[in-house]
């Protein structure tokens, strides 16, 4: 069974900083791997991911997440963070059969100072 | 295009009293269904998921049940509520080895 961990629990960081939010994950094949947004009260956005192809993934909002197999990681990254991305960022991790299963980690919410 | 709609937005109910939760999927076949439910600070928690009609897979025993009579309606109940049930509960659509798209999601508190 896949299992995802996100160590950052919440991280702050200045308008206009880069930022980058840590994903790891166990599979015993290629995962599709997917990065989530939730603003308070809200569902899930899908900010990007990742199924085959190029490592490196662009998404909506200006973030890009970059898979890396030998380290089980996709970490997702901004050179410049605004206010309005402040909210609870989630890292998925899809199993490639037809019984779809999704593993999310626990979120990591991110505070944005002005 | 596809949408998903999950209703109602905020339900209050007391303990002991019954559950239904209804979702919806606009646009698509045949989609994998999932209710998840997030408690107040923690991640997701997967429920339920469908693969088809009656098909229901369990992830977590609990209070709560999953129904699928058509191909595009998912829905979750209770027969008696418990404290415990309180939470934010997302229902999502996803096709085979596709992504996972979610509803606006359900706040509940059981009083």
């Amino acid at each position: 069974a896949q299992s995802v961990t996100q160590p950052d629990i919440h991280i702050t960081v200045s308008e206009g900083a880069s930022l980058e939010l840590r994903c790891n994950y166990s599979y015993g094949a290629t995962p599709y791997l997917f990065w989530y947004v939730q603003s308070p009260g809200q569902g899930l956005q899908l900010l990007l991911k990742y199924f085959s192809g190029d490592t490196l993934v662009q998404g909506i909002k200006g973030f890009e997440a970059e898979f890396k197999r030998s380290q089980s990681s996709f970490n997702l990254r901004k050179p410049s963070v605004h206010w309005s991305d402040a909210a609870e960022y989630f890292c998925a991790v899809g199993a490639r059969n037809y019984g779809q299963n999704f593993v999310f980690g626990p979120g990591t919410r991110l505070s944005v100072l002005p | 295009s596809q949408t998903i709609h999950q209703w109602p937005a905020t339900l209050v109910q007391p303990v002991g009293s019954p559950l239904s939760l209804e979702c919806t999927v606009e646009g698509t076949s045949n989609p994998n269904l999932y209710w998840y439910r997030q408690a107040a600070g923690r991640g997701l928690q997967l429920l339920f998921y469908s693969v088809g009609i009656g098909q229901i897979s369990s992830e977590v025993p609990q209070n709560l049940s999953a129904s699928r009579p058509q191909d595009r309606q998912f829905i979750l109940s209770s027969k008696k509520l418990l404290l415990s049930d309180s939470g934010f509960y997302l229902c999502a659509w996803s096709v085979p080895a596709g992504t996972l798209h979610f509803g606006n999601g359900t706040r509940l508190t059981v009083t």
